[in-house]
């Protein structure tokens, strides 16, 4: 059964704790992404990778890190520097490495600040 | 940065009746996507047009693109109650990571 899958679907966060959201993909896609939603609006760009070990900044990339060591895998880590983190976020990835393909996207992860 | 932009943000309608969306964006394009998210889940592709092309049709849905003018339309024909979701346009500027707009909110009543 092939697809994206985020984990978990809910997640707290006390103040100035690091949590980190999964994101695996058997689609064997190259490029892979992180959005983030927040109530009534668009998706906002954090990160993205068009191959595994680089990753390029997206429009709102402070206060979060990523990694890109397997190609299944891109891992999103809300660090404490991220001052209002409570959102939506929604993991994607995309066969190839430009914007030309469509995006297949997980179901998404709800972060919320204890 | 914000390359696309829908409207209007929300749109109601009857079941039967025809549901039209528009989009604008800033820069040059290679091709505009459509998505649609239902409230608290991902984003489901609907639907691609490349930018030498004016037209495109998928089922019920149909696209428009203007590229003099920036601007896309998707119209959902005899909307169902199912059709009620949330629809994006998406650009990829530079031909890299997909922008996406801040979305239209179609409600359908049965």
């Amino acid at each position: 059964d092939g697809g994206i899958t985020q984990s978990p679907k809910y997640l707290f966060r006390k103040e100035g704790q690091n949590v980190t959201l999964s994101c695996e993909q058997n689609l064997n896609h190259d490029a892979m992404y992180w959005y983030r939603q927040d109530p009534g609006q668009g998706l906002r760009l954090i990160y993205y990778s068009q191959i595994v070990n680089d990753f390029q900044k997206g429009d709102i990339a402070e206060g979060y890190s990523v990694s890109r060591e397997k190609k299944e895998s891109f891992p999103l880590t809300v660090t404490s520097a991220q001052k209002n983190p409570t959102a939506f976020y929604l993991c994607a990835s995309q066969r190839g490495d430009t914007g030309n393909e469509k995006l297949f996207f997980g179901s998404g992860t709800q972060l919320s600040v204890l | 940065s914000q390359q696309g932009e829908e409207d209007p943000q929300a749109l109601s309608i009857q079941e039967g009746e025809n549901a039209t969306m528009n989009c604008s964006y800033k820069t040059s394009i290679n091709n505009l996507q459509w998505y649609r998210q239902n409230s608290g889940r991902g984003l489901v592709h609907l639907i691609l047009i490349r930018s030498n092309e004016r037209e495109k049709h998928s089922g019920r849905l149909r696209v428009t693109l203007d590229t003099s003018k920036k601007s896309s339309s998707l119209l959902i024909t005899a909307s169902r109650a199912a059709d009620t979701a949330s629809y994006f346009c998406a650009t990829a500027p530079g031909g890299t990571a997909l922008i996406f707009g801040k979305g239209t909110t179609l409600s359908v009543s049965s």
